[in-house]
């Protein structure tokens, strides 16, 4: 079955220091994807990236980046010069063996102090 | 905004009641998921339709249940309210239902059991 750790419950950081968030996971696909989510204080669940189990190459998007590396299960979040609006809860999640329902990790509560 | 949109956004009944909880999905996304958040249980998938059909079901209640209508909207029954059934209510669509698309969520139906 599948299954999604987030072992940071919360993390709290100052604005403009860089923070990382650690996602682990188990599956016995050899093909699957790799979600991250954000959830910020109004309680929406926004998309942030999927990655391809084929594809190893970290990923950025201006301040945001992802590291994934098949050898640990791991796929990594992390935020460069925190902001304050990057407080929220990032979830990792990936699809069911075989359908597209996803299987969330616990969550990581991230605060962003000015 | 993701394009899916679900009501109502707030909903307070007392136990023993039944809801009904209504979503639109993206133009032109043929999948429609229902997830539940809970304190304790974390984001937990409970059913898909894909183009009216049931296509995967998760850790759905029997006192729950769900359906998806020519029109590609979905509605969540839900009956015999317990106090533990509060709880936000997220639905999300995606485009295809065999794929690892990104899924789009709703913006939730809080559901509040007195």
């Amino acid at each position: 079955a599948q299954k999604v750790t987030q072992a940071q419950t919360e993390i709290s950081v100052v604005e403009k220091e860089d923070v990382t968030l650690d996602c682990v996971y188990e599956t016995r696909d050899t093909t699957y994807y790799l979600f991250w989510y954000k959830q910020p204080p109004s309680g929406e669940l926004v998309f942030l990236i999927r990655r391809n189990s084929f594809d190893e190459q970290n990923e950025i998007s201006g301040r945001y980046s992802w590291n994934f590396q098949k050898s640990t299960s791991s796929f990594n979040f992390t935020i460069t010069a925190s902001q304050v609006v990057d407080s929220a809860v990032y979830f990792c999640a990936l699809p069911h063996s075989g359908n597209t329902p996803l299987v969330f990790g616990k969550g990581t509560r991230l605060s962003v102090i000015a | 905004d993701s394009g899916v949109t679900q009501t109502p956004k707030h909903l307070i009944t007392a136990t023993g009641q039944r809801v009904t909880l209504r979503c639109s999905p993206r133009s032109g996304d043929l999948s429609v998921y229902w997830y539940q958040q809970s304190l304790d249980q974390g984001l937990q998938f409970l059913i898909q339709y894909y183009n009216g059909e049931e296509r995967a079901k998760g850790n759905i209640l029997e006192r729950f249940s769900a359906q998806q209508f020519p029109d590609l909207h979905s509605e969540l029954n839900l009956s015999s309210l317990e106090l533990g059934d509060s709880a936000l209510y997220f639905c999300a669509s995606s485009g295809r239902g065999g794929t690892y698309n990104e899924q789009f969520f709703g913006p939730g139906t809080r559901l509040t059991v007195l």
